[in-house]
């Protein structure tokens, strides 16, 4: 059974500072891997998605990166503003589930 | 190009009632997936449908049901409600394209059970 963790559970940081959030799995056989921006109380608002074969994605600012074969991947968020906080799910893909860890809430200071 | 929608944003049940949740899937997409999302934790797979038959299911109990319709729109059926079935319930459509297959996700219906 595939196992998704996301470390740290919450993060505080001031505007302007790099965001590092890491994801890591148990299971290296997945289809691809998505990064997830969710507000309170709202759905979930697709980020980046990293296919198995690929290394890193980016847009934008976010830039995310996957090594498949230690069951990590991390996504960076350069120069954060206030209007990044949320909470950031990641999730892995096998033939037909996304298996989800349980997100990193980022709280960005004005 | 119309996103996923759900209906009814919100809900209210007692322990023992019966639920449906509906969700109208984004154009041209042919899968269905639904998540239990508790509060705090990340969204659970409940099940999947492609084109009007059920194609995985996560662990839940038989009591959770659903079906696709030929538009590609879908219900999620709770029967005999417990009060850990509160949660936001998510949808998401797709199309079945293997490893680029994005699913994307629909605003969500926040059931209470009291």
């Amino acid at each position: 059974k595939q196992e998704v963790t996301q470390i740290p559970a919450a993060l505080s940081v001031p505007e302007g500072e790099n965001l590092v959030l890491n994801c890591s799995f148990t299971d290296s056989a997945i289809y691809n891997l998505q990064w997830f921006r969710q507000d309170p109380g709202k759905g979930l608002t697709s980020l980046l998605l990293i296919q198995s074969s690929q290394r890193e994605q980016t847009s934008g600012r976010l830039n995310a990166s996957l090594d498949k074969s230690s069951g990590r991947s991390t996504l960076y968020i350069a120069a954060s503003q206030p209007g990044d906080s949320a909470t950031y799910l990641c999730a892995v893909k096998d033939d037909y589930k996304l298996s989800f860890g349980a997100g990193t809430t980022v709280t960005v200071r004005a | 190009e119309t996103g996923v929608t759900q209906s009814p944003t919100h809900l209210i049940k007692t322990r023992g009632q019966q639920v449906t949740l509906r969700c109208s899937s984004q154009s041209g997409h042919n899968t269905v997936s639904w998540y239990q999302q508790a509060l705090g934790q990340g969204p659970q797979f409940i099940f999947q449908y492609y084109r009007e038959e059920e194609n995985g299911r996560g662990n839940f109990p038989p009591r959770f049901s659903g079906l696709q319709f030929p538009n590609y729109s879908s219900e999620l059926n709770v029967n005999a409600l417990e009060l850990d079935d509160s949660a936001l319930y998510l949808c998401a459509s797709s199309f079945r394209t293997g490893a680029l297959e994005t699913q994307y996700f629909g605003p969500g219906t926040r059931l209470l059970v009291l």
